[in-house]
This record gives structure tokens, sequence and C-alpha cells, in this order.
């Protein structure tokens, strides 16, 4: 079974400050990554998403990267906003794949 | 089309009773998917379906939860004889299978069992 794990679980920082999210998974194969935010009690919202061909993707304020050897993604989040404050999640699926798998999350908390 | 919808939002129920949940994916996303969320965890898979057809069920998904999606468009989670570690959130989700775009989830029905 996949495994897939974000550090840190929880994270509180001032506003303004830039902040780098971790996700790691156990299977170094070719992988399509998917970042979401979820906010208490809601749904998924996709924030970026990169395919097995691509190594970074950015949207904004948002950029996230993809090291496939290590088996390892990144969120970097610039110049924080109270806005953010929400549980960010990662998750992973193989190529050909039929699902995804999910991280635990890190609860972002933006400090105004 | 305005994304993927979940109803209802939330539902209670007594211990025992028969729920079931509704999907309705992205008009053109061929594979439809169901997960299952509990409290400071991530989502887990239940089932996945590709147009009509079920095509994988995670062990999750014990002999009390049957999903279907008839026409191949929206689709349908019940749960049998609920139990109270049946409460979790549903979320549905939706994608294309002829290239890999990303998952499009909906809000998720909030479900708790008393």
């Amino acid at each position: 079974k996949q495994e897939v794990t974000q550090i840190p679980a929880a994270l509180s920082v001032p506003e303004g400050e830039n902040l780098v999210l971790n996700c790691s998974f156990t299977d170094s194969a070719i992988y399509n990554l998917q970042w979401f935010r979820q906010d208490p009690g809601k749904g998924l919202t996709s924030l970026l998403l990169i395919q097995s061909s691509q190594r970074e993707q950015t949207s904004g304020r948002l950029n996230a990267s993809l090291d496939k050897s290590s088996g390892r993604s990144t969120l970097y989040i610039a110049a924080s906003q109270p806005g953010d404050s929400a549980t960010y999640l990662c998750a992973a699926a193989k190529t050909g794949a039929n699902n995804l798998f999910f991280g635990t999350g890190t609860r972002l908390t933006v400090i105004p | 089309d305005t994304g993927v919808s979940q109803d209802p939002r939330h539902k209670i129920t007594k211990r025992g009773q028969n729920v079931t949940f509704r999907c309705d994916p992205i008009s053109e996303h061929n594979r439809l998917y169901w997960y299952r969320q509990t409290l400071g965890q991530g989502p887990e898979f239940l089932t996945y379906f590709q147009n009509e057809a079920q095509l994988e069920k995670s062990r999750l998904l014990s002999d009390r939860f049957s999903a279907e999606r008839p026409k191949g468009s929206f689709s349908t989670l019940e749960i049998q004889r609920t139990e109270q570690g049946d409460s979790a959130m549903y979320l549905c989700a939706s994608s294309l299978l002829t290239e890999w775009n990303g998952y499009t989830f909906g809000s998720g029905t909030r479900l708790t069992v008393v």
C-alpha cells in the first residue's frame, strides 16, 4: 500500500511569512501529484497538480514541486495571509492507477 | 457545469437505519470515485467507477456498503444498518479517463450516526 506522509502535521506562522509544506511517499515510481486545500467541515479544493512529466507548477503565491527520484513534493506558499489558514492535503497516484492516496494533511494557521 | 455536486450536505441517522447519498460528477468526466474521511485523517478510497462499471472496491467497503452508477452519470452510495463507526465525511470526486487532469471533489456529505 502506498504511504503518503506530510510534515509538519500543524504549522502556525505570522502573516506575511513564506512557508513550505512537505509531502513524501514510499514508492518513488512515476507519479501524478495533487495538492488540495480543505477548510473545516468542507470538501477538497484543488490547488495544484503535477503530472508525471512535470517537475513543478505555480499558481499565484503557490508553487508545488515534485522530485520523483526522492519521492518528495513540497508546497511553497509565499507571503502568507490569514485566509490561507486551512488544512493542506497532498495526494499521489501512480501513472495508470485508479485512485489517489492521501496524506493526513498539514493544518496551517496564519496569525494576523 | 459548476463542478461535482453531493446531496445531502449533512445527514443524521439513528444506528441501524439505511442511508443513501448522491453524487453528480462533472458531466464529461468518465471516472467517479467515493472516498471516506474521518476527523483528522486524509480521505481514504472506497470505490471507483469508469462510466457505469464499478472497477475497484477497497477493503474498507464492507458488505453493508453498496455503490451504483446506473447510467454512467450520477452515482449513489448506500449504507445499510448504519453503525456509529460509519460517522464520517463521504466525498465524491470525478476525473477524465483519457487524460489525467487531477480529481475534482464535491463538498461532501457529513454523516452522523447516533
